[in-house]
């Protein structure tokens, strides 16, 4: 099984639309989780922190299943701007270096 | 707002040639990682570094691969001798706290073996 796994897409999806993302994860000692975004040939940028409790930035909601070590992204009322690929984000409990790992990426596509 | 700068921006390189990716982290921040992706593919995680050693890193970072601290400013990757396979988007990362809290990336160094 891959430590974090995404459907790739490309979603394609008009403007308005709700779109949700899923990622599952391996390590279940995993301690923080991310979304974070990526715009064509630029860097990954934090799109937002996912907590145990679901947590909500504007048009975007995020929620965690530890039990089923799963995480969501959910975008509402999406717009041509959202288009990007989705990045889910794991820091699993590893000896002193704290990495992140990546998954694929989920690429969202906002059309007219 | 502050931020991670790499040098070069792009670089092109002979097989075999010895190459130095550079990194200005965040002044206040203690963790710092290099992950590169191959067009296409995914960020892979390459090495992670604290306290002025390394503490973590992947299969790819193998003895071809290293990575410094010198001035306590810049961080630096070194590739000694490139392969074609080594053509990718490296990227910089850092971190203030381990475990929680956002990294910080880079805006990249294309890498070109030729």
């Amino acid at each position: 099984r891959k430590e974090v796994e995404q459907d790739p897409g490309p979603f394609n999806v008009p403007e308005g639309a709700t779109v949700a993302f899923n990622c599952t994860y391996s390590n279940s000692a995993s301690q923080s989780f991310f979304w974070y975004r990526q715009d064509c040939r630029k860097e990954p940028k934090l799109l937002m922190s996912v907590y145990s409790s679901g947590n909500e930035d504007g048009r975007f909601t995020a929620q965690l299943n530890r039990a089923s070590q799963y995480i969501s992204l959910l975008i509402r009322d999406s717009k041509l701007s959202d288009s990007a690929t989705y990045l889910c984000v794991v820091n699993p409990l590893t000896g002193g270096g704290n990495k992140l790992t990546f998954g694929t990426g989920t690429q969202l596509k906002v059309e007219l | 707002e502050p931020e991670v700068t790499q040098t070069p921006s792009h670089q092109v390189t002979q097989m075999g040639q010895e190459v130095i990716l550079r990194c200005v982290p965040i002044s206040n921040h203690l963790y710092f990682y290099w992950y590169r992706q191959i067009l296409g593919q995914k960020v892979e995680f390459l090495v992670s570094f604290y306290n002025n050693e390394i503490s973590e890193k992947s299969e790819i970072f193998d003895d071809q691969f290293s990575v410094e601290r010198p001035d306590g400013s810049n961080f630096t990757l070194k590739i000694r001798s490139t392969k074609l396979e080594d053509s990718a988007m490296y990227f910089c990362a850092s971190r203030q706290e381990a475990d929680v809290g956002e990294a910080f990336f880079g805006q990249g160094t294309r890498l070109t073996v030729v």
